[in-house]
C-alpha cells in the first residue's frame, strides 16, 4: 500500500528557507506516469495548492508562490523535496504531499488520491 | 487563478440528504474531484472525474457536474460523515492551476 510521510523542521525563522521532504514508500515515484503534489493548509484555513511535480521532473506552481517555490524529485530516493523561501507567518501551516493519480485526465486534472498525514510547520523568531 | 466558491456550512439530521455545492465559470466542463478532511486529520478522496468513487467510498457518496456547479451529494447521513468537505479541479487556462474550493463543513445535527 502506497505510503507517503512529510518530514522536516517545525520551525523556520522569517526570512529563512522552509525545506520539506515527502518519502514515498510502498510503490515507486517512476511508475504508472503519476504527478505529485504539495498543498498547505494554515490553520482554520482552506486547502492552497503549492505546486505539482511529475515523476519526470516537470514542475508547476501556484503563481501567487511561485517566486519562492522550488520542487524537485529524486527517484532513486523515491523522494520529494519542496523548498520556500523568504518565508512569513503567513507560510504557517500543515504541508501535506500527495499523489495526484486519480482519474482519466492529464496529470494536473486528476485527483490527489494518497496523502500523508501533514506535517506543521510554524514560521517564528 | 481560478475560483472554486463553496458555502461554508451545510447542516442535516442523521438519515437525510446533504448537498454541498461548488461554483465555478463553465466548471460542468471540467473534472472536479472531491475531498473529504476530518478534524485533524489529513483529506481522504470520496469522488474522483465528478462522479466515480474510489474503492472503499461507500455509494451513498456521488457527484454531479453540470454548468457553473459541481455537486456533491450524500445520502443517508450518518454521524461519521461530519467533516469539511473540498472540491478540486484544474483550469489550464490560468496556467496550470489547480484550485481547491474553500470548504464546507458538513453539521450533522
Amino acid at each position: 500500500q502506497l505510503q507517503l510521510q512529510e518530514s522536516g523542521p517545525g520551525l523556520v525563522k522569517p526570512s529563512e528557507t522552509l525545506s520539506l521532504t515527502c518519502s514515498v514508500s510502498g510503490g515507486s515515484i517512476s511508475s504508472g506516469n503519476y504527478y505529485w503534489g504539495w498543498i498547505r493548509q494554515p490553520p482554520g484555513k482552506e486547502l492552497q495548492w503549492i505546486g505539482t511535480v511529475s515523476d519526470s521532473g516537470e514542475t508547476y506552481d501556484n503563481p501567487s508562490l511561485r517566486s519562492r517555490v522550488t520542487l524537485s524529485v529524486d527517484t532513486s530516493k523515491s523522494q520529494l523535496s519542496l523548498n520556500l523561501n523568504s518565508v512569513t507567518a503567513a507560510d504557517t501551516a500543515v504541508y501535506y504531499c500527495a499523489r495526484q493519480g486519480m482519474g482519466t485526465g492529464w496529470g494536473l486534472g486528476n485527483a490527489f488520491d494518497v496523502w500523508g498525514q501533514g506535517t506543521m510547520v510554524t514560521v517564528s523568531s | 487563478s481560478y475560483v472554486l466558491t463553496q458555502s461554508p456550512s451545510v447542516s442535516v439530521a442523521p438519515g437525510q440528504t446533504a448537498r454541498i455545492t461548488c461554483g465555478g465559470n463553465n466548471i460542468g466542463m471540467k473534472s472536479v474531484h472531491w475531498h473529504q478532511q476530518k478534524a485533524g486529520q489529513a483529506p481522504v478522496l470520496v469522488v474522483y472525474d465528478d462522479s466515480d468513487r474510489p474503492s472503499g467510498i461507500p455509494e451513498r457518496f456521488s457527484g454531479s457536474n453540470s454548468g457553473n456547479t459541481a455537486t456533491l451529494t450524500i445520502s443517508r447521513v450518518e454521524a461519521g460523515d461530519e467533516a469539511d468537505y473540498y472540491c478540486q479541479a484544474w483550469d489550464s487556462r490560468s496556467g496550470h492551476f489547480v484550485a481547491f474550493g474553500g470548504g464546507t463543513k458538513l453539521t450533522v445535527l
